[in-house]
Protein backbone atom coordinates (compact mmCIF):
# COMPACT_ATOMS: atom_id res chain seq x y z
CA UNK A 1 0.00 0.00 0.00
CA UNK A 2 1.37 3.40 -0.67
CA UNK A 3 2.09 6.05 2.22
CA UNK A 4 -0.02 9.10 2.51
CA UNK A 5 0.75 12.37 4.06
CA UNK A 6 -1.95 14.41 6.21
CA UNK A 7 -1.49 17.34 7.79
CA UNK A 8 -1.58 16.56 11.48
CA UNK A 9 -4.79 19.09 12.03
CA UNK A 10 -6.74 22.17 10.42
CA UNK A 11 -9.53 24.37 11.50
CA UNK A 12 -12.68 24.97 9.63
CA UNK A 13 -15.67 27.84 9.85
CA UNK A 14 -19.07 26.11 10.75
CA UNK A 15 -20.89 26.36 7.59
CA UNK A 16 -17.66 26.77 5.02
CA UNK A 17 -15.88 24.17 3.15
CA UNK A 18 -13.53 21.63 4.68
CA UNK A 19 -10.29 20.74 2.05
CA UNK A 20 -8.84 18.11 3.44
CA UNK A 21 -5.61 17.61 1.44
CA UNK A 22 -3.45 14.28 1.55
CA UNK A 23 -0.20 13.18 -0.65
CA UNK A 24 0.09 9.90 -1.97
CA UNK A 25 3.20 10.05 -4.40
CA UNK A 26 4.11 6.67 -4.62
CA UNK A 27 0.88 5.82 -5.62
CA UNK A 28 0.71 2.52 -8.30
CA UNK A 29 -1.79 2.78 -11.21
CA UNK A 30 -4.21 0.30 -9.80
CA UNK A 31 -4.04 1.57 -6.01
CA UNK A 32 -7.62 3.79 -5.34
CA UNK A 33 -7.89 6.53 -2.75
CA UNK A 34 -10.06 6.00 0.10
CA UNK A 35 -10.96 8.68 3.13
CA UNK A 36 -12.70 7.48 6.10
CA UNK A 37 -13.52 10.01 9.21
CA UNK A 38 -13.47 8.50 12.84
CA UNK A 39 -15.42 10.68 15.31
CA UNK A 40 -14.51 10.54 19.06
CA UNK A 41 -15.33 7.00 20.97
CA UNK A 42 -16.88 6.03 17.76
CA UNK A 43 -15.79 3.50 15.30
CA UNK A 44 -14.70 4.75 11.79
CA UNK A 45 -16.95 5.66 9.03
CA UNK A 46 -16.50 4.88 4.77
CA UNK A 47 -16.81 8.41 3.36
CA UNK A 48 -15.87 8.19 -0.77
CA UNK A 49 -13.21 6.32 -2.75
CA UNK A 50 -11.77 6.48 -6.20
CA UNK A 51 -9.17 5.89 -8.92
CA UNK A 52 -8.57 9.03 -11.08
CA UNK A 53 -11.91 10.85 -11.58
CA UNK A 54 -13.74 13.03 -9.28
CA UNK A 55 -16.10 11.80 -7.16
CA UNK A 56 -19.22 13.39 -5.44
CA UNK A 57 -21.49 11.54 -3.15
CA UNK A 58 -23.74 12.69 0.00
CA UNK A 59 -21.15 13.27 2.61
CA UNK A 60 -17.89 14.86 0.75
CA UNK A 61 -15.96 15.11 -2.86
CA UNK A 62 -13.01 13.46 -4.00
CA UNK A 63 -10.60 15.19 -5.72
CA UNK A 64 -7.85 13.50 -7.33
CA UNK A 65 -5.06 15.67 -9.22
CA UNK A 66 -3.93 14.33 -12.75
CA UNK A 67 -0.95 12.78 -11.61
CA UNK A 68 -2.64 11.16 -9.03
CA UNK A 69 0.11 11.93 -6.50
CA UNK A 70 -2.39 13.48 -4.27
CA UNK A 71 -5.48 14.14 -3.50
CA UNK A 72 -8.15 16.50 -1.11
CA UNK A 73 -11.85 15.75 0.50
CA UNK A 74 -14.03 18.34 0.23
CA UNK A 75 -16.76 19.03 3.06
CA UNK A 76 -18.95 21.56 1.08
CA UNK A 77 -21.07 22.64 4.16
CA UNK A 78 -19.36 21.59 7.32
CA UNK A 79 -20.98 21.07 10.64
CA UNK A 80 -19.94 20.82 14.23
CA UNK A 81 -20.77 17.28 13.53
CA UNK A 82 -17.87 17.02 10.98
CA UNK A 83 -15.41 17.78 13.85
CA UNK A 84 -13.60 14.02 13.57
CA UNK A 85 -10.32 12.48 12.59
CA UNK A 86 -9.91 12.18 8.80
CA UNK A 87 -7.87 9.57 7.47
CA UNK A 88 -6.47 9.15 4.27
CA UNK A 89 -5.88 5.27 2.70
CA UNK A 90 -4.19 4.38 -0.43
CA UNK A 91 -4.67 0.66 -1.47
CA UNK A 92 -5.69 -2.12 -3.85
CA UNK A 93 -8.97 -3.42 -3.35
CA UNK A 94 -8.75 -6.71 -2.39
CA UNK A 95 -9.86 -9.66 0.17
CA UNK A 96 -6.86 -9.54 2.20
CA UNK A 97 -8.86 -7.37 5.61
CA UNK A 98 -6.40 -5.29 6.06
CA UNK A 99 -6.88 -1.70 6.05
CA UNK A 100 -3.72 0.23 7.13
CA UNK A 101 -5.25 4.02 9.14
CA UNK A 102 -2.07 6.42 10.03
CA UNK A 103 -2.54 9.30 12.17
CA UNK A 104 -4.74 11.13 9.73
CA UNK A 105 -6.04 15.10 10.11
CA UNK A 106 -7.91 16.26 13.37
CA UNK A 107 -10.79 18.21 11.73
CA UNK A 108 -11.86 21.14 14.22
CA UNK A 109 -15.24 22.50 12.88
CA UNK A 110 -15.33 25.49 14.53
CA UNK A 111 -18.69 27.88 15.62
CA UNK B 1 -31.75 -1.24 10.49
CA UNK B 2 -29.24 -2.62 9.18
CA UNK B 3 -25.38 -2.88 10.97
CA UNK B 4 -22.83 -4.20 13.36
CA UNK B 5 -23.80 -4.50 16.66
CA UNK B 6 -21.18 -4.39 19.28
CA UNK B 7 -21.65 -5.24 22.76
CA UNK B 8 -20.98 -4.17 25.27
CA UNK B 9 -19.68 -0.33 25.05
CA UNK B 10 -17.37 -0.38 28.10
CA UNK B 11 -16.37 -3.56 29.90
CA UNK B 12 -13.90 -3.76 33.02
CA UNK B 13 -12.30 -6.90 33.79
CA UNK B 14 -9.51 -7.88 36.51
CA UNK B 15 -6.19 -8.71 35.71
CA UNK B 16 -5.62 -12.29 33.98
CA UNK B 17 -9.43 -12.89 33.02
CA UNK B 18 -10.70 -13.60 29.70
CA UNK B 19 -13.13 -11.63 28.25
CA UNK B 20 -15.02 -12.08 25.17
CA UNK B 21 -16.44 -9.32 22.77
CA UNK B 22 -19.58 -9.80 20.65
CA UNK B 23 -19.76 -8.40 17.09
CA UNK B 24 -23.06 -9.57 15.23
CA UNK B 25 -23.84 -7.88 11.88
CA UNK B 26 -27.17 -8.08 9.88
CA UNK B 27 -25.24 -6.41 6.51
CA UNK B 28 -24.93 -10.03 5.07
CA UNK B 29 -21.07 -9.71 4.59
CA UNK B 30 -19.10 -12.50 4.23
CA UNK B 31 -15.85 -10.99 5.50
CA UNK B 32 -15.60 -9.68 9.04
CA UNK B 33 -12.74 -7.84 10.94
CA UNK B 34 -11.24 -7.04 14.24
CA UNK B 35 -8.95 -3.61 14.80
CA UNK B 36 -7.33 -2.65 18.02
CA UNK B 37 -6.40 1.16 18.62
CA UNK B 38 -4.71 2.41 21.55
CA UNK B 39 -4.85 6.11 22.41
CA UNK B 40 -3.81 8.72 19.56
CA UNK B 41 -2.58 5.36 17.65
CA UNK B 42 -4.51 4.07 14.20
CA UNK B 43 -6.02 0.99 13.88
CA UNK B 44 -4.34 -2.49 14.17
CA UNK B 45 -5.42 -5.62 12.77
CA UNK B 46 -6.29 -8.55 14.92
CA UNK B 47 -8.16 -10.99 13.16
CA UNK B 48 -10.12 -11.11 10.01
CA UNK B 49 -12.38 -13.99 8.44
CA UNK B 50 -13.34 -14.16 4.71
CA UNK B 51 -15.76 -16.55 5.46
CA UNK B 52 -17.78 -18.92 7.92
CA UNK B 53 -15.14 -21.33 9.56
CA UNK B 54 -12.39 -19.47 8.44
CA UNK B 55 -10.13 -16.79 9.83
CA UNK B 56 -6.61 -15.68 9.87
CA UNK B 57 -4.28 -13.93 12.05
CA UNK B 58 -3.78 -10.09 11.71
CA UNK B 59 -0.73 -7.80 12.77
CA UNK B 60 -1.42 -8.31 16.42
CA UNK B 61 -2.97 -11.44 17.42
CA UNK B 62 -0.84 -12.70 20.02
CA UNK B 63 -3.24 -13.31 22.96
CA UNK B 64 -6.30 -12.97 21.24
CA UNK B 65 -8.74 -15.52 19.77
CA UNK B 66 -11.72 -15.68 17.62
CA UNK B 67 -14.46 -17.81 15.92
CA UNK B 68 -16.38 -17.63 12.93
CA UNK B 69 -19.36 -20.38 13.27
CA UNK B 70 -22.09 -17.86 12.25
CA UNK B 71 -22.19 -15.89 9.25
CA UNK B 72 -23.81 -12.53 11.21
CA UNK B 73 -21.41 -13.38 14.30
CA UNK B 74 -17.03 -12.68 15.36
CA UNK B 75 -16.33 -12.88 18.49
CA UNK B 76 -13.22 -11.89 19.83
CA UNK B 77 -11.51 -13.40 23.29
CA UNK B 78 -8.46 -11.25 25.10
CA UNK B 79 -7.02 -13.74 27.14
CA UNK B 80 -5.06 -13.63 29.68
CA UNK B 81 -1.60 -14.17 27.28
CA UNK B 82 -2.38 -10.62 26.30
CA UNK B 83 0.07 -8.43 27.72
CA UNK B 84 -2.09 -5.16 27.65
CA UNK B 85 -5.68 -5.36 27.39
CA UNK B 86 -6.74 -2.70 27.68
CA UNK B 87 -7.64 -0.78 24.64
CA UNK B 88 -10.38 0.43 22.25
CA UNK B 89 -11.84 -2.28 20.25
CA UNK B 90 -13.23 -2.40 16.84
CA UNK B 91 -15.19 -4.68 14.41
CA UNK B 92 -15.99 -4.42 10.99
CA UNK B 93 -17.22 -6.01 8.15
CA UNK B 94 -17.46 -5.79 4.48
CA UNK B 95 -18.63 -7.36 1.06
CA UNK B 96 -15.93 -10.64 -0.21
CA UNK B 97 -13.48 -8.74 -2.18
CA UNK B 98 -14.25 -5.01 -0.76
CA UNK B 99 -12.57 -5.08 2.49
CA UNK B 100 -11.91 -1.41 1.67
CA UNK B 101 -15.35 -0.28 2.39
CA UNK B 102 -15.99 -1.46 5.61
CA UNK B 103 -18.63 -0.43 8.01
CA UNK B 104 -17.52 -0.25 11.55
CA UNK B 105 -19.46 -1.18 14.59
CA UNK B 106 -19.23 1.49 17.75
CA UNK B 107 -16.59 -0.49 19.73
CA UNK B 108 -15.85 -1.83 22.88
CA UNK B 109 -13.58 0.02 25.35
CA UNK B 110 -12.36 -2.38 26.92
CA UNK B 111 -10.25 -1.31 30.96
CA UNK B 112 -8.15 -4.22 32.53
CA UNK B 113 -7.43 -3.17 36.22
Amino acid sequence: DAKTTQPTSMDCAEGRAANLPCNHSTISGNEYVYWYRQIHSQGPQYIIHGLKNNETNEMASLIITEDRKSSTLILPHATLRDTAVYYCIVRVPSNTGKLIFGQGTTLQVKP
Amino acid sequence: DGGITQSPKYLFRKEGQNVTLSCEQNLNHDAMYWYRQDPGQGLRLIYYSQIVNDFQKGDIAEGYSVSREKKESFPLTVTSAQKNPTAFYLCASSNRGRSTEAFFGQGTRLTVV
